[in-house]
Parts: structure tokens; sequence; C-alpha cells
């Protein structure tokens, strides 16, 4: 089973912030927190990744809490591009197959 | 970023054939690769987990005879589908580790199983 637990949708204006929660209360100290994207028959695209810090790339910014249960994935202008189903997957930094939930699918309007 | 392909893209087979997937990591070497299936609204499925030059491991409920994996490169790992079934059609996607890094695994665009 997922270690995590997102909601299954949510609606962004185009232009807007989107922010994309996920709840990981059972995550231990050595686990990363991973976002994947999946657009419509594609395969999953690397969004970000971190382990307790807040991280930041071309793509998006995760908020990991203090407390390590839970994250934001922020994507700061969406466009309709970013319309996917979105993967939030914890493991140990060394290679270990991916559990995919659900995800949050994200549909971005103009 | 690195970049990893699937061939065919799309097919479309009859019952009772074999069906052959390629993954290629293009542009690094992979010791491992992770087979997904996926069905239509679905979330991704790993099936099988390859790694060059040793014998796959299968997850559980996962039929490795049906489902033949062989990784014999460190760019190249392959899927064969045999004696496909209608209820074999999905979608198969890889995924590849850089060899010596563990921070990401790149995933192919996937495959289009359709069996008739």
């Amino acid at each position: 089973d997922a270690k995590t637990t997102q909601p299954p949708s949510m609606d962004c204006a185009e232009g807007r912030a989107a922010n994309l929660p996920c709840n990981h209360s059972t995550i231990s100290g050595n686990e990363y927190v991973y976002w994947y994207r999946q657009i419509h028959s594609q395969g999953p695209q690397y969004i970000i990744h971190g382990l307790k810090n807040n991280e930041t790339n071309e793509m998006a910014s995760l908020i990991i809490t203090e407390d390590r249960k839970s994250s934001t994935l922020i994507l700061p202008h969406a466009t309709l591009r970013d319309t996917a189903v979105y993967y939030c997957i914890v493991l140990i930094n060394y290679g270990q197959n991916f559990v995919f939930g659900p995800g949050t699918r994200l549909s971005v309007l103009p | 970023g690195a970049v990893v392909s699937q061939h065919p893209s799309r097919v479309i087979c009859k019952s009772g054939t074999s069906v052959k997937i390629e993954c290629r990591s293009l542009d690094f070497q992979a010791t491992t690769m992770f087979w997904y299936r996926q069905f239509p609204k679905k979330s991704l499925m790993l099936m099988a987990t390859s790694n060059e030059g040793s014998k796959a491991t299968y997850e559980q409920g996962v039929e490795k005879d049906k489902f033949l994996i062989n990784h014999a490169s460190l760019t190249l790992s392959t899927l064969t589908v045999t004696s496909a079934h209608p209820e074999d059609s999905s979608f198969y996607i890889c995924s590849a580790l850089i060899s010596g890094s563990s921070d990401e695994q790149y995933f192919g665009p996937g495959t289009r199983l359709t069996v008739t």
C-alpha cells in the first residue's frame, strides 16, 4: 500500500498557484518525499524531491512540515499544460521501487 | 535530464501471440529497471524489478512465465508478454535508475498494448 494520502482531485485557475497537499504521517527518518506527475497516456515525469528542507526548482516548490508528516507541492503559476495526475511518494533514497497511490488529478481551468 | 525510451509506443496483437516491449536508457547506464502496468484510470502497479545480468524479481501475483523480463545490457531491458490475452491489454511503463545514483528514477513514455 502507498504510504501517502492525497485528495483525489483539485481544480486551479490558470495563472494561479496550485497547492497540492500530501499526508505521510508514517514517514521514517530516512525516507524522502518525491513528487511525480503523469499527463494522460504518458509516463510519469519527475518534479522534485526532498528530505526535510524546503526545495525549489524550475518546475515547483516543495514545502515539508517540520514534523515531516505532510508536504505541499506548489506550482507557482499553473498553466493548462500542468493538468495531470500528481503523485506523492515516499521512499528511502537508494533506488527502491515506487509505490504509486491514486494521486491527485489536477485540472487547470482557463 | 536523462531519457528513457520505449518501443513500440503502441501495439495491437491477437490473442495467443507474444509481444516484446523494449525499454532503453538513452544517455545513461541503468543497472536497475522497473516494469509497471497501468489500467485505465488506475495508478501504476509494479510488476517486476529488472537487474542487469541477473533474474528479475517479480511482485506477488505477477506470473514470471507469462511476463518474461530480460536485462541483458546496462541500457536495455525487455518485457515479453507471452500468449497474450485481452485482459493483458494495458499501459506498460518502465523506469530506469542511473547506475551509481539513487536520487531519481526516469520513466519511459509507456507502451499501450491492445490484445484482440
